[in-house]
């Protein structure tokens, strides 16, 4: 089956830095992979998705890329800010019909001032 | 619009009660998925529908779980007998399409005694 596998230890970084979390799958490769955010107490929330014919892919300061050879992702948020902190969790698809996602454990990443 | 709605937010309750936790998932959204996270398993797909059909229970863990989508606005999902491994927090999700991303709601956290 396919296992994730992300940091468990928290990253801390200083403001205005830029933040690299990875992510790293075992198996086969997926078709997509996706990358949310979420706060303590709140739901996950969608931040960005990216397909395996893409090798990177950018909204505002955040980048991500897919390597399917290393058969990893890298989440990078550039110009680093307190309100950026949080946990950051990969999806990926783990069944043929490719909705199925399933979660990593989510990496910690603390900006401070 | 909303947002997934869930409730309740918080339930506790003592270890032999029954369950039911509710979600309202975005209007227009073809699938509804439940998760539950806890600290050492992290995020777990229990099950997800599309149209209101069960597509993939394989996450349910065991017959004590039981869940419902009578319509496309409303999902249940119970627990009867509750014991105090099913402690966690609850989400559900709902998804305007296929692999596209997940619309988490806040959750419900559930603490059996």
């Amino acid at each position: 089956s396919q296992k994730i596998e992300q940091n468990s230890e928290a990253l801390n970084i200083q403001e205005g830095k830029t933040a690299t979390l990875t992510c790293n799958y075992t198996n086969y490769s997926p078709a997509y992979l996706q990358w949310y955010r979420q706060d303590p107490g709140r739901g996950p929330v969608f931040l960005l998705l990216i397909r395996e014919n893409e090798k990177e892919k950018r909204k505002e300061r955040l980048k991500v890329t897919f390597d399917t050879t290393l058969k990893q992702s890298l989440f990078h948020i550039t110009a680093s800010q307190p309100a950026d902190s949080a946990t950051y969790l990969c999806a990926l698809a783990t069944n043929n019909a490719g909705n199925m996602l399933t979660f990593g454990g989510g990496t910690r990443l603390m900006v401070k001032p | 619009d909303a947002g997934v709605i869930q409730s309740p937010r918080h339930e506790v309750t003592e270890m032999g009660q029954e369950v039911t936790l509710r979600c309202k998932p975005i209007s227009g959204h073809d699938y509804l998925f439940w998760y539950r996270q806890t600290m050492m398993r992290g995020l777990e797909l229990l099950i997800y529908f599309n149209n209101n059909v069960p597509i993939d229970d394989s996450g349910m863990p065991e017959d004590r779980f039981s869940a419902k989508m009578p319509n496309a606005s409303f999902s249940t999902l119970k627990i009867q007998p509750s014991e105090p491994r099913d402690s966690a927090v609850y989400f559900c999700a709902s998804s305007p399409r296929h692999t596209g991303e997940l619309f988490f709601g806040e959750g419900s956290r559930l603490t059996v005694l």
